[in-house]
């Protein structure tokens, strides 16, 4: 059964630092994977989608590595704002289409 | 652009009530599926369906009922609601085909009392 981790449950840093969220799965039989943002009280707004066959993704201020021998995957984000304040998941597809998610970082960025 | 559409809000039942959430999405996506969201649980998949006329269950079935007589709609029934169904419910739908990201409808937030 596939297992998602994400370490760690909360992070609080100052405005303006680098920081790297990490998520870990146990079976590497994944169709993609996706990182998504949630804002309190809020749905899940996806972030970024690494395919299987992918090393990684960039958006903006975010990359996302995928390495899928280890089973772990990373967020990066640069440059941290207090609007980056929201919890993210990470989540891997199966081949039939089912999203395992982990349960969430907590980020907090103060001003 | 609609996205998905969740309804209600929000809702306050009582033990044994019935009742149906709402979930509809306006791009033609073949594959909704239905979480719950809970403390220190994460998002666990209820039921989900890959098209018209097909659902299968997810991880935590029991208690729920899904039907899927349209792409467009999804909706989630509980039959008999018990404390424990007290949660966040979350309808999500994609395009079946290719590397596409999930769409997430707001949430209804659910109290059984």
């Amino acid at each position: 059964k596939q297992e998602v981790t994400q370490i760690p449950a909360a992070l609080s840093v100052p405005e303006g630092e680098n920081l790297v969220l990490n998520c870990s799965f146990t079976d590497s039989a994944i169709y993609n994977l996706q990182w998504f943002r949630q804002d309190p009280g809020k749905g899940l707004t996806s972030l970024l989608l690494i395919q299987s066959s992918q090393r990684e993704q960039t958006s903006g201020r975010l990359n996302a590595s995928l390495d899928k021998s280890s089973g772990r995957s990373t967020l990066y984000i640069a440059a941290s704002q207090p609007g980056d304040s929201a919890t993210y998941l990470c989540a891997v597809r199966d081949q039939g289409g089912k999203l395992i998610f982990g349960q969430g970082t907590e980020l907090s960025v103060k001003p | 652009n609609a996205g998905v559409t969740q309804t209600p809000k929000f809702q306050v039942l009582k033990t044994g009530q019935s009742m149906t959430l709402q979930c509809a999405q306006d791009m033609n996506h073949e594959y909704m599926s239905w979480y719950r969201q809970d403390p220190g649980m994460g998002l666990r998949l209820i039921h989900y369906s890959v098209g018209a006329g097909i659902t299968d269950q997810g991880e935590v079935p029991n208690g729920y009922n899904v039907s899927r007589s349209t792409t467009e709609d999804f909706p989630l029934r509980l039959l008999s609601a018990a404390p424990s169904q007290t949660s966040v419910y979350f309808c999500a739908s994609m395009k079946s085909q290719g590397n596409q990201p999930q769409h997430f409808g707001d949430g209804t937030r659910l109290s059984i009392l």
